[in-house]
Formats: structure tokens, sequence, C-alpha cells
């Protein structure tokens, strides 16, 4: 069965630096989604992504974040000069039109 | 304020005891419902929608629009129920991937 991929499963990086999440969606699903979920807290929609522009984000992201497709298959999540506050669970997902499917997400720390 | 409220962090039955777990929503237009849950170590996956009105694994979700509730129910537990249940919401037109999740409830089913 397809699967939604994501890479690493867990990062530490160092407050002030940059991170790139990296997401594999399902080949044939046009709708993309970043969700996080910090520790103890409720799973958060970060942003969706069709046609190659983002159709909708939340209050959480702000300039420090940015999405892309570089390519036919990837979709990334950049975090710039990250912060303390940032060290979350990230989920992708992508849909069909029906439901969302989830990657196993990937774990941030910044210390 | 669109919101998902799960009022219980923890709930622990016995194997064969009925489950009953509580959603309650806040939404303005035509909501859809879900039940994803979340086993150990394992990614998010669709439990149920409301608009399909199926059974999966032994548990069913009524919507009550009047109550707006979504509470998921199995009669009969057992030990591999045991995991994450989030309640989530969406637009009714919003392609099954702008979700808005309940703080999850853990089940644990006792021998």
């Amino acid at each position: 069965e397809p699967e939604v991929t994501q890479t690493p499963s867990h990062q530490v990086t160092q407050m002030g630096q940059e991170v790139i999440l990296r997401c594999v969606p399902i080949s044939n699903h046009l709708y993309f989604y970043w969700y996080r979920q910090i520790l103890g807290q409720k799973v958060e929609f970060l942003v969706s992504f069709y046609n190659n522009e983002i159709s909708e984000k939340s209050e959480i992201f702000d300039d420090q974040f940015s999405v892309e497709r570089p390519d036919g298959s990837n979709f990334t999540l950049k975090i710039r000069s990250t912060k303390l506050e940032d060290s979350a669970m990230y989920f992708c997902a992508s849909s069909d039109e029906i439901q969302a499917f989830f990657g196993q997400g990937t774990r941030l720390t910044v210390v | 304020a669109q919101r998902v409220t799960q009022p219980e962090k923890l709930l622990s039955v016995f194997k064969g005891a009925p489950v009953e777990l509580k959603c309650n929503y806040s939404y303005s237009g035509s909501p859809e419902l879900f039940w994803y849950v979340q086993y150990s170590r394992q990614r998010l996956q669709l439990l149920l929608r409301h608009i399909s009105r199926e059974s999966i694994k032994g548990f069913t979700a009524d919507l009550n629009k009047g109550e707006t509730s979504f509470h998921l129910k199995k009669p009969f537990a057992q030990e591999e129920d045991s995991a994450m249940y989030y309640c989530a919401l969406s637009g009714f037109y919003n392609q099954g991937g702008k979700l808005i999740f309940g703080q999850g409830t853990e089940l644990s089913v006792k021998p």
C-alpha cells in the first residue's frame, strides 16, 4: 500500500539554524499538508499546498516557514532561524480529495 | 471558533468492556468529522469518517448535530485497541486534508 514518507525521522539542530524537513507524498495525490505537534499538545495544521502554491496557512505559519515542491515527488518544509519553541513532531500528509494520509513524522529538536 | 474537544486524556478499561471516547466540536458551517488512530510508534491513520457511516474494527461513531458530538464507541474492547485516538474535523469541501484535531484520548485496554 502506498505511504507518505518523511525524512529524517529525527533532526537535532542548533537554535538559529535552518532546517529542511522532507516528505514524499503518495504519487497520485494533489493536495499536500504540514502539521506539527508540540509535545503534550494537539496536532496543529500549518499549511496546505495545491497546484504548486499555498492554498491555506495557519497563524503559526509565519515568515519563518516556507514550503516547496522542488520536483515531481518531494514536498519540503523549511524553517529558517529555528527557535527552541519550534521543537515538535512535524507531520506531512497528502490527500486523494477524500481523506488525508499521514507520514510517520519528523521529530525536530532545537537545542 | 472552530474547535474539537476530547475531554478525556486517558481512558482505561478492561478487555471486553464497552468503550466510549467522547468528542465535541464547534464549527460554523457543515463539518466533516473523523476519528484518527495512532498505534504505538505508528503513523496517524484514519479510523472512521462520519460520512461513510461504516464500522471499522468494531468501532462506530454517530454525528449528533444537536449536541455537536461525534463520540466513538465499541461494545467490547480488545487489547489491540490500545492506542491514541484523535477526533478531527474539516470543512465539507476541504478534500479531507485541512483538519482541526482534538487533544487526543489515550485508550488503554487491560487484560
